[in-house]
């Protein structure tokens, strides 16, 4: 099925380790971006990517690394874990900035203890 | 920078009311988008709705429409009829509108979330 696929969909880290937090779309899209979802904030961007060759700091970037490895691919990887990473992570893509048919991943729980 | 704001963590409907989540934003802007993802359990996020900043009629998608205030930069949710199935997390979300050479780059800016619970 089209759509944005997100691996792993769980994950429990220790502080400290380090992980890739894969996402890849099949539509074709140029734009894609990573959100952190956490009770009480709503989901809030940590980078973005809006077309391949590119990638940009959202609002909470600090601690996370991207890479836009194709068009299809955007990776968020997480180079020494902290508890306050734990939440849920979104993948989201868009044909082009100009667009607004967002299509979502369904998530990756993430547990850093 | 763009704020959205919802002031309601939680609501609850009685099946078969309507129920109305409120947003506010906070904008310089004056073209833009806001939209309305329903989240259920199984985390996905699910578009209910979209209005343009430009057009002054409301959207509505059945059972699903908005108030949309512009000056007073408010957005709110009606749903009709409500239905168990609308039990959700509701997120109230803006976008810039990006014309040539713009910069918002198809950034969301989610608001806080609602959790609405129906009751049967």
């Amino acid at each position: 099925n089209a759509g944005v696929t997100q691996t792993p969909k769980f994950q429990v880290l220790k502080t400290g380790q380090s992980m890739t937090l894969q996402c890849a779309q099949d539509m074709n899209h140029n734009s894609m971006y990573w959100y952190r979802q956490d009770p009480g904030m709503g989901l809030r961007l940590i980078y973005y990517s809006a077309s391949e060759g590119t990638t940009d700091k959202g609002e909470v970037p600090n601690g996370y690394n991207v890479s836009r490895l194709n068009k299809r691919e955007f990776s968020l990887r997480l180079e020494s874990a902290a508890p306050s990473q734990t939440s849920v992570y979104f993948c989201a893509s868009i044909r082009d900035p100009g667009s607004y048919g967002y299509t979502f991943g369904s998530g990756t729980r993430l547990t850093v203890v | 920078a763009q704020t959205v704001t919802q002031s309601q963590p939680e609501m609850s409907v009685q099946e078969a009311e309507t129920v109305t989540l409120s947003c506010t934003y906070d904008t310089s802007e004056s073209d833009y988008y806001l939209f309305w993802y329903k989240q259920p359990p199984s985390r996905q996020m699910i578009l209910v709705i979209r209005q343009e900043a430009y057009k002054q009629q409301n959207a509505t998608e059945n059972r699903f429409s908005v108030n949309f205030q512009k000056a007073a930069k408010s957005f709110s949710l009606k749903i009709s009829d409500s239905q168990l199935g609308d039990a959700a997390m509701y997120f109230c979300a803006y976008r810039s509108h990006t014309n040539a050479g713009g910069t918002s780059y198809g950034k969301l800016t989610f608001g806080q979330g609602t959790i609405l619970t129906v009751h049967p």
